[in-house]
């Protein structure tokens, strides 16, 4: 039972084209991100939606728009994709704060690369 | 602006050697403090989150500490199978709400 779920786990495209990530969790959790991990390892929030609603959005292009049909899924999509944007993408849950202190369970990620 | 640094950035140990990870940081009110583990190919796995200075918590071979600057990962007699990188994260109290800020990891190595 996967708690995080990301698909795919892999993603090779061109430039310029359009691709979506989806994610979704059967924790019950009402908040979800998007996290961008680069080739350092350095992993950046991008993205937060709490019970549908966007509270986090971070200095992200507008190429990226995350999209949230219910609470329990958070999907990534980027329209004309760059070389720049080549990386893992992670997405993660967490419960209300105050139920296990939000702590935040991430997904296995998904590799773009963009060629 | 939360910041987060993590000392080394690698170490090699071998089985059995205890050492610590150290996590410096810098935020306006601290909600926590938090500990992964990330192995190749997969996602942050938590291991911690401490809340205020002094307090500690353990978890078979790990010990995480908090003090009012920084947080520690002390790991006695490490095995091969705590090879990974350890991410520490801080989430700040406000209105940034549930963002965590992440270091750059501490890429552990440990050689039977």
């Amino acid at each position: 039972d996967t708690a995080v779920s990301q698909t795919p786990k892999y993603l090779v495209t061109q430039m310029g084209n359009d691709k979506s990530i989806k994610c979704e969790q059967n924790l019950g959790h009402d908040t979800m991100y998007w996290y961008k991990q680069d080739s350092k390892k350095f992993l950046k929030i991008m993205f937060s939606y709490n019970n549908k609603e966007l509270i986090i959005n971070e200095t992200v292009p507008n190429r990226f728009s995350p999209k949230s049909p219910d609470k329990a899924h958070l999907n990534l999509h980027i329209n004309s994709l760059e070389l720049g944007d080549s990386a893992v993408y992670f997405c993660a849950s967490s419960p209300p704060f105050g139920l296990t202190k939000n702590i935040q369970y991430f997904g296995a990620g998904t590799r773009l690369s963009v060629l | 602006e939360d910041q987060v640094t993590q000392s080394p950035e690698a170490l090699r140990l071998q089985e059995g050697e205890s050492s610590s990870l150290n996590c410096s940081y810098t935020v306006s009110g601290l909600r926590g403090l938090f500990w992964y583990r990330q192995d190749p190919g997969k996602g942050p796995e938590f291991l911690f989150t401490l809340y205020s200075a002094g307090e500690e918590k353990e978890k078979e071979r790990l010990k995480a500490t908090l003090t009012k600057k920084e947080s520690f990962l002390h790991i006695t007699a490490p095995k091969p199978e705590d090879s990974a990188t350890y991410l520490c994260a801080v989430q700040a109290a406000g209105p940034s709400g549930s963002r965590l800020t992440f270091g750059e990891g501490t890429q552990l190595t440990v050689n039977p």
